[in-house]
């Protein structure tokens, strides 16, 4: 099946500081990723949805400056946190879609915390 | 607005009774559907999908729902449960637009006692 992987898998950082995930399509092309949230025992919330080599499209009450999205490339999409708070503490998952079988693939996650 | 509920957000069970986990959806269009499972700290697994083929679709490790389109519901079953099916199960549907997002449904805990 298609493989989506994530790195880093976990991170710690520093408030003030900035930190990028990134998201890859290891075995197909995905012109569509997506970006959500998870916070602890709750559902996925959609953060973005990011077309290859044009601007994402940020769901209600994300802020874009805040997350910025990068996917330059048919198999990278990048999440930038910038200025990080403790707030953005959370579980950030990626899934690609695969057109084919118009499916999205996820990858395993990026546990953030932000002291 | 395609939209699904999960109706329980906490199901108990013994080990090797039936499990049954109850997602009721709305939509406009012909949905396709998913059922994903999460262990704690875990990425998610897709355990089965509808796609408007058979009503009746088989997932992995036993687990089947079934597309009832007059009860706008696809339930998940498994006959048996096992100690490894605890985790957090998400009911999906997908917009069949341009968008292609995914509705995530708000999760219900599984949770199986031996």
């Amino acid at each position: 099946g298609a493989v989506v992987s994530q790195h880093p898998s976990r991170v710690i950082c520093k408030s003030g500081t900035s930190v990028k995930i990134e998201c890859r399509s290891l075995d197909f092309q995905a012109t569509t990723m997506f970006w959500y949230r998870q916070f602890p025992k709750k559902s996925l919330m959609l953060m973005a949805t990011s077309n290859e080599g044009s601007k994402a499209t940020y769901e209600q009450g994300v802020e874009k400056d805040k997350f910025l999205i990068n996917h330059a490339s048919l198999t990278l999409s990048t999440l930038t946190v910038t200025s990080a708070h403790p707030e953005d503490s959370s579980f950030y998952i990626c899934s690609a879609r695969e057109a084919y079988y118009n499916e999205q693939f996820f990858g395993p996650g990026t546990r953030l915390t932000v002291l | 607005a395609q939209s699904v509920t999960q109706l329980d957000s906490h199901v108990s069970v013994s080990e090797g009774t039936p499990v049954l986990l109850r997602c009721n959806y709305s939509s406009s269009y012909s949905p396709s559907l998913f059922w994903y499972v999460q262990h704690p700290n875990k990425g998610l697994q897709l355990l089965l999908k509808y796609t408007s083929a058979a009503t009746l679709v088989k997932g992995i490790n036993g687990f089947e729902a079934e597309f009832k389109k007059s009860e706008t519901s696809f339930h998940l079953t498994k006959p048996s449960a096992h100690m490894s099916d605890a985790a957090e199960y998400f009911c999906v549907v997908s917009e069949p637009s341009g968008t292609y997002k995914y509705i995530f449904g708000t999760g219900t805990r599984l949770k199986v006692l031996a």
